[in-house]
């Protein structure tokens, strides 16, 4: 099975700055990746998906690249809200299996 | 909008099976290209992804708890569930039911709920 792993595992930042989440999956899976971001006690919640493409309602200081085997999810001009852990997911084949996670902290 | 609630038990004791259902309200699961999805989350750790089921009942699980898992649902009512076997302490997680359209990532979940494995 293809394994997803995401750097850093925590990302220490300050509101108004500029961060890049990265992804990779161990062989090629096109551009079938999502991005979501959770907040503890909360379920996940879908920020980008098809490598790039933003969910509606999602600010647009969240953007997405990547595709083969290398994602990344930058976030511009950071705000209070944004920190929380960040996943991405696999969905080209089953079995759809998430990266281990990026905790963004202050 | 899309809402999901999962129900069951919050205590299930040790080589017994786990048992959820989701119920869906406010949208459709039944069209094409839809699938449903359980997911799990240990305590403090990260998402871990169970199984779907298809619109048109094709299910998919993890190699990891395929022996374990039974996926099975009627589409059209709107209702999904999950039955896990023989669990152990290490399936204490809460428990996520979701929904995904086609080429899209899961854009609807619910709330989740803590199951806890103990004698």
């Amino acid at each position: 099975d293809i394994q997803m792993t995401q750097s850093p595992s925590t990302l220490s930042a300050s509101v108004g700055d500029r961060v890049t989440l990265t992804c990779r999956a161990s062989q090629s899976i096109s551009g079938w990746l999502a991005w979501y971001q959770q907040k503890p006690g909360r379920a996940p919640k879908l920020l980008i998906y098809a490598a790039s493409t933003l969910q509606p309602g999602v600010p647009s200081r969240f953007s997405g690249s990547g595709s083969g085997t290398e994602f990344t999810l930058t976030i511009s001009n950071l705000q209070p809200d944004d920190f929380a852990t960040y996943y991405c997911q696999k969905y080209n084949a089953y079995p759809f299996i998430f990266g281990q996670g990026t905790k963004l902290e202050i | 909008q899309l809402q999901l609630q999962e129900s069951g038990p919050g205590l299930v004791k040790p080589s017994e099976t786990l048992s959820l259902t989701c119920i869906v309200s406010g949208g459709s699961i039944s069209s094409s290209g839809h699938s449903c999805a359980w997911i799990r989350q240990s305590p403090g750790k990260g998402l871990e992804w169970i199984g779907s089921i298809y619109y048109n009942g094709d299910i998919y699980f993890n190699p990891s708890l395929k022996s374990r898992v039974a996926i099975f649902g009627d589409m059209s009512k709107t209702q999904f569930s999950l039955e896990l076997k023989s669990v152990t302490a290490a399936d204490t997680a809460v428990y996520y039911c979701a929904r995904r359209v086609s080429l899209s990532g899961i854009d609807s979940w619910g709330q989740g709920t803590l199951v806890t494995v103990s004698s």
